[in-house]
């Protein structure tokens, strides 16, 4: 079955540090991938997403490119801020449509605290 | 405002009392589905709806049930809740399946004593 692998945390960095959060996948066909993020407190909320090979998903300075090659799809940012800790999980989703459609695999998730 | 609400934010139970988590959304979204989330194991899927009276299991069905008599809710009951499915649950919703973005409600921590 469909499984993501992310890297343990917590991660603690400085105010402007570069970030990796890595993420590997499982999975039969050719998945789209996913990054949500979720700030104390509140639900989750995609950050960015890829539906195919060498595609890169970007937002509010985040970026991830789908890696077929080696399975992966890391997230990373060049300067992060204060504002950006929180929980980041990668996920999994078939590509086409049907039955498969319905079910969104994640992974156990990432704490990120970003310290002023 | 489009929004996922769920009700109640917080309860506090005792096993066997059966209790609803009530879920909706005003968004006209055809696929629902309820997760729970827990320390070490990230979101795990509990059963999803791709219409009105559609559903299916998800990865961890047991204990839980579900209907979608109408689009905009959905709501998940615990017929005899146990102290293992003390947790965090979120509802969520998208225009059609798991490729679109999935619009998550705020949570509902449930403790069962």
């Amino acid at each position: 079955g469909n499984s993501v692998t992310q890297m343990e945390g917590p991660v603690t960095l400085s105010e402007e540090a570069f970030l990796t959060i890595n993420c590997t996948y499982t999975a039969t066909g050719y998945p789209s991938l996913f990054w949500y993020v979720q700030y104390p407190g509140e639900g989750l909320q995609l950050l960015l997403k890829a539906t195919k090979a060498d595609d890169k998903g970007s937002n509010k300075g985040f970026e991830a490119t789908y890696r077929k090659e080696t399975t992966s799809f890391h997230l990373e940012k060049g300067s992060v801020q204060v504002s950006d800790s929180a929980v980041y999980f990668c996920a999994l989703g078939p590509r086409y449509s049907g039955g498969s459609n319905y079910k969104l695999t994640f992974g156990k998730g990432t704490l990120l605290t970003v310290n002023p | 405002e489009a929004q996922v609400t769920q009700n109640p934010r917080y309860l506090i139970t005792v096993t066997g009392k059966k209790l609803t988590v009530t879920c909706s959304q005003n968004m006209n979204h055809e696929y629902m589905s309820w997760y729970r989330q827990d320390p070490g194991l990230g979101l795990r899927q509990i059963y999803y709806s791709m219409n009105v009276e559609v559903t299916d299991k998800g990865d961890v069905p047991e204990g839980y049930k579900v209907s979608r008599k109408e689009k905009r809710n959905f709501p998940l009951i615990l017929e005899s809740p146990s102290p293992n499915q003390t947790s965090l649950y979120f509802c969520a919703s998208s225009q059609q399946g798991v490729n679109q973005p999935q619009h998550f409600g705020d949570g509902t921590r449930l403790s069962i004593l």
